[in-house]
C-alpha cells in the first residue's frame, strides 16, 4: 500500500458525460501527479500540481481538467467522453516539486482508476 | 517521434541470471531520470531518480547508470527473480517546463 488513495476504482459511463476521479496523496506530500495509461499509448503524463499550483503539463487534453484543493487532495475533471478516453488513470505524489534527484522526489503512486466509456 | 526510446521491448531471462535494459533520450534540458517497475494492471513502483551528476545508482539488486552526455542510461537487474517479471519504464524529465516524457517500457519475464 502506497498510502495513496484513489476513488472511485472502477466508472462506467457513457460518451458525451463527464466524471470525476478523485486523489488523495500520502501525508505530508505535496506533489500530486495524474497519469493516464491506455493499451495502445502506454503511460502518459497529464498534469503536476505542487502545494496548490499547477507545476508542470503534459498531454492532456482541453476536455480534461485538474485541481489540488488546500487540504492538498486533487481531483481530475473528464468531460465530453469519448471512447478513447477509456483508460487507467493513475495518481501519484511526492514532497517534493519533482526536479531534484533527492529521496524526497520518490512518487508513490495509487491503484488507479479505471474507466471504460461506452 | 518519442524523446525516450527503450529497449529491448521485451525479454524472457532464467531465474538467477542478470540483465540489462536501456534508455536513450533527447529531452533538453534535462533535469533527472527515473526508472520504475510496473506490474500488470498496478501503479508503477519507483526504482531510481538520477540527475544530472549521478552516474551509478542502486537499489537492492537494481542498479540503474546514466550518461548525460550521451544521454543514455542503463537499469542491470541482478540474480533475477520470478518477482522481477514485470515492465520497466524510463521517465525523463525537463528542466524548463517540468515535463515528464516516458518510454514505452521494457517486459521482462523471468522463468523457472
Amino acid at each position: 500500500d502506497s498510502g495513496v488513495t484513489q476513488t472511485p476504482k472502477h466508472l462506467i459511463t457513457a460518451t458525451g458525460q463527464r466524471v470525476t476521479l478523485r486523489c488523495s496523496p500520502r501525508s505530508g506530500d505535496l506533489s500530486v501527479y495524474w497519469y493516464q495509461q491506455s493499451l495502445d499509448q502506454g503511460l502518459q503524463f497529464l498534469i503536476q500540481y505542487y502545494n496548490g499550483e499547477e507545476r508542470a503539463k503534459g498531454n492532456i487534453l482541453e476536455r480534461f481538467s485538474a485541481q489540488q484543493f488546500p487540504d492538498l487532495h486533487s481531483e481530475l475533471n473528464l468531460s465530453s467522453l469519448e471512447l478513447g478516453d477509456s483508460a487507467l488513470y493513475f495518481c501519484a505524489s511526492s514532497v517534493g516539486p519533482g526536479t531534484s534527484g533527492r529521496i524526497e522526489e520518490t512518487q508513490y503512486f495509487g491503484p488507479g482508476t479505471r474507466l471504460l466509456v461506452l | 517521434k518519442n524523446q525516450v526510446e527503450q529497449s529491448p521491448q521485451s525479454l524472457i531471462i532464467l531465474e538467477g541470471k542478470n540483465c540489462t535494459l536501456q534508455c536513450n533520450y533527447t529531452v533538453s534540458p534535462f533535469s533527472n531520470l527515473r526508472w520504475y517497475k510496473q506490474d500488470t494492471g498496478r501503479g508503477p513502483v519507483s526504482l531510481t531518480i538520477m540527475t544530472f551528476s549521478e552516474n551509478t545508482k542502486s537499489n537492492g539488486r537494481y542498479t540503474a547508470t546514466l550518461d548525460a552526455d550521451t544521454k543514455q542510461s542503463s537499469l542491470h537487474i541482478t540474480a533475477s527473480q520470478l518477482s522481477d517479471s514485470a515492465s520497466y519504464i524510463c521517465v525523463v524529465r525537463r528542466s524548463n517546463d517540468y515535463k515528464l516524457s516516458f518510454g514505452a517500457g521494457t517486459t521482462v519475464t523471468v522463468r523457472a
